[in-house]
């Protein structure tokens, strides 16, 4: 059972949009930056939106991320068939003393 | 270029003990602060342990603490990981990760291709 709960699965067509949920409470979310991370089989992740909302260079902006309260989300638009990959949130826990993630969220592009 | 290599995986008994290594390059490991991040075979991440730029500061997820011992040398540009009385559960990917954080604001900006650790009779 993970801290931050994600739903296992999302799904979307090519071109439409796509938002994945995490929710934590407030020794979390509600106090830390929330971080989203992309991860394909068999390779590491690598960090999508820190700080809430920020991208990374390289990081295309159909990706976005936002915060409210003990909730964030990401989102993808003009979804596209390489978006296909799992996606984690993560951020720290004040009452864990410790980083915790989502449980994942597997994005299937139809 | 950024590049962190980890290295020590392999596979070990229940109650056996196995030191990972991550080799940082390109970048100014003195200056930052590191974690490893796991992930058991279909699995989520775990984060596992944190140590600060300096070494002072560790903090260990609650299946680490007691058995696992994170240190680094920032004249070898190497972080480490020290795990002992081994379970099953330990069994995992892990992965050496460059860490940013602050009172508000944490997050891990660089990430090894890992190692594995197989924990099995």
């Amino acid at each position: 059972q993970s801290v931050l709960t994600q739903p296992p699965s999302a799904s979307g067509a090519p071109g439409q949009r796509v938002t994945i949920s995490c929710s934590g409470g407030t020794s979390n979310i509600g106090s830390h930056a929330v971080n989203w991370y992309q991860q394909f089989p068999g390779t590491a992740p690598r960090v999508l939106i820190y700080t809430d909302n920020q991208r990374p260079s390289g990081v295309p902006d159909r990706f976005s991320g936002s915060k409210s309260g003990t909730s964030a989300s990401l989102a993808i638009s003009g979804l596209q068939s390489e978006d296909e990959a799992d996606y984690y949130c993560a951020t720290w826990d004040d009452s864990l003393i410790g980083a915790v993630f989502g449980g994942g969220t597997k994005l299937t592009v139809l | 270029e950024v590049q962190l290599v980890e290295s020590g995986g392999g596979s070990v008994q229940p109650g056996g003990s196995l030191r990972l290594s991550c080799a940082a390059s390109g970048f100014t490991f003195s200056s930052y602060g590191m974690s490893w991040v796991r992930q058991a075979p279909g699995k989520g991440l775990e984060w596992v342990s944190y140590i600060s730029s300096s070494g002072f500061t560790i903090h260990y997820a609650g299946s680490a603490k007691g058995r696992f011992t994170s240190s680094r040398d920032n004249d070898k540009n190497s972080l480490y990981l020290q795990m002992n009385s081994l379970r099953a559960e330990d069994t995992a990917v892990y992965y050496c990760a460059g860490t940013y954080s602050t009172d508000t604001d944490w997050y891990f900006d660089l990430w090894g291709r890992g190692t594995l650790v197989t924990v099995s009779s």
